[in-house]
């Protein structure tokens, strides 16, 4: 079975300053798809940005880029210019026939 | 089309009581995935249809709970004699395959269930 590890329960970054997130993950699986999810305080759930396992470019959307390590199974969420709205949860997924989550990092972002 | 919606945004039930959650997901999306998320973790995989069929149950899916998507549409999900443990916010979410493509979830706001 695949699982998801977030290490960082909290995390806070000044606004305008960078900050990254780390997720790991464990899969005997070759091809396979990553994300990282954003959960603002009481309101749903949004993608940020998607990875494909086949892919050795790391992805990127404007501010948000990733760090997919595959052989370490290892998957960063960078967050440049940091802004107050991306305060915020933010889970990893790993997609097989659905997604299995980390347990989320909370992000303050301190003006 | 505004994404997917879920009805009611929040129920507050007695323990023993019977309660049904309504999804109605992008209407283009033929897959549709429920999941549950207790509070400050990531959500918990429960089931999912591929149009009308269900194909996957979590063993999270006691058999108190019970799914449907009649005609590949909307789905509910139904918990029986709901206990304390149930409290948790049940979310909905659709996605697209084409064949062997499948495109991203997108998620619903979520119902929060509270069993007092």
């Amino acid at each position: 079975a695949q699982t998801v590890t977030q290490s960082q329960p909290e995390m806070s970054v000044q606004e305008a300053e960078t900050v990254t997130l780390s997720c790991t993950y464990d899969t005997s699986e070759s091809d396979y798809y990553l994300f990282w999810y954003k959960q603002p305080p009481s309101r749903q759930m949004i993608l940020v940005i998607r990875q494909e396992a086949y892919k050795q470019q790391n992805a990127t959307e404007n501010r948000f880029s990733v760090n997919f390590q595959k052989a370490a199974k290892s998957f960063s969420l960078k967050i440049s210019d940091s802004q107050l709205g991306d305060a915020a949860m933010y889970f990893c997924a790993y997609r097989g026939r659905a997604l299995t989550f980390g347990s989320g990092t909370r992000l303050q972002v301190q003006p | 089309d505004t994404g997917v919606s879920q009805d009611p945004r929040h129920k507050i039930t007695k323990r023993g009581q019977n309660v049904t959650f309504r999804c109605d997901p992008i209407s283009e999306h033929n897959r549709l995935y429920w999941y549950r998320q207790t509070l400050g973790q990531g959500p918990e995989f429960l089931t999912y249809f591929q149009n009308e069929a269900q194909l996957e149950k979590s063993r999270l899916l006691s058999d108190r709970f019970s799914a449907e998507r009649p005609k590949g549409s909307f789905s509910t999900l139904e918990i029986q004699r709901t206990e304390q443990g149930d409290s948790a916010m049940y979310l909905c979410a659709s996605s697209l395959i084409k064949g062997s493509t499948a495109y991203e979830q997108y998620f619903g706001p979520g119902t929060r269930l509270t069993v007092t």
